[in-house]
């Protein structure tokens, strides 16, 4: 079964600051692996995806994602966060194309001016 | 990329009246779609996989003959809670898939309906 961990419900950053927002992943397949943020009352909107081509993955707004098998991470970075950043952002793993989308618990990010 | 569009987006209503939730895949066409319930400052929580033309697939623990889902054609599906109760109040998203071409398992998620019963 899958399963996605996100470490640290909420991370705190300074405007310009690198931000690191940390996800684990279990899978018993190759997974498929995403994420996305949420907006205040919005949907989610795709930051980035990774499936099973470039380990780095680059994604819109300056986010990008590292798919590492040896330690089942998919870690999203941004060198330096603004405050537009601010936002609810969560990892997500599927089995392969078809399947439904689990979730992480999410990770609130918050930027100080 | 594909639009998913969710109406209404806010709706209050009286306990025990029914609501219905109407998520459209705008630019494509969606053979899936999927329904989230959010809590608040939570996770995403799938309640049903919604399937064009067959019965939903719903996940354990979520009643069925509360949160009736209907995906009638290709572009519509919609979520009608039932004899709503104010423990029904919460952010419910659907999502789609499309059908066509390559697929990377990427979801195209609406914007949400959030639903308060008073």
């Amino acid at each position: 079964a899958q399963s996605v961990t996100q470490l640290g419900s909420h991370v705190s950053v300074s405007e310009g600051a690198l931000v690191l927002l940390r996800c684990n992943y279990s899978s018993s397949v190759p997974p498929y692996l995403f994420w996305y943020v949420q907006y205040p009352n919005q949907g989610l909107q795709l930051l980035l995806k990774y499936t099973s081509a470039a380990t780095l993955v680059k994604g819109i707004n300056g986010f990008e994602a590292e798919f590492k098998k040896s330690e089942t991470s998919f870690h999203l970075t941004k060198p330096s966060a603004h405050m537009s950043d601010a936002a609810e952002y969560f990892c997500a793993v599927s089995k392969g194309s078809q399947g439904n989308l689990i979730f992480g618990k999410g990770t609130k990010l918050s930027v100080k001016p | 990329g594909a639009v998913v569009s969710q109406h209404p987006s806010w709706v209050i209503c009286k306990s025990g009246t029914s609501v219905k939730i109407e998520c459209r895949s705008l630019d494509f066409q969606a053979t899936t779609m999927f329904w989230y319930r959010q809590f608040p400052k939570q996770s995403l929580m799938l309640m049903a996989t919604s399937n064009e033309g067959s019965k939903a697939t719903y996940e354990q623990g979520v009643e069925k003959d509360k949160f009736l889902i209907n995906h009638a054609s290709l572009t519509l599906s919609t979520l009608t809670v039932t004899s709503a109760h104010p423990e029904d109040s919460s952010f419910y998203i659907c999502s789609a898939r499309d059908g066509r071409g390559a697929n990377t398992g990427e979801l195209f998620f609406g914007e949400g309906s959030r639903l308060t019963v008073l």
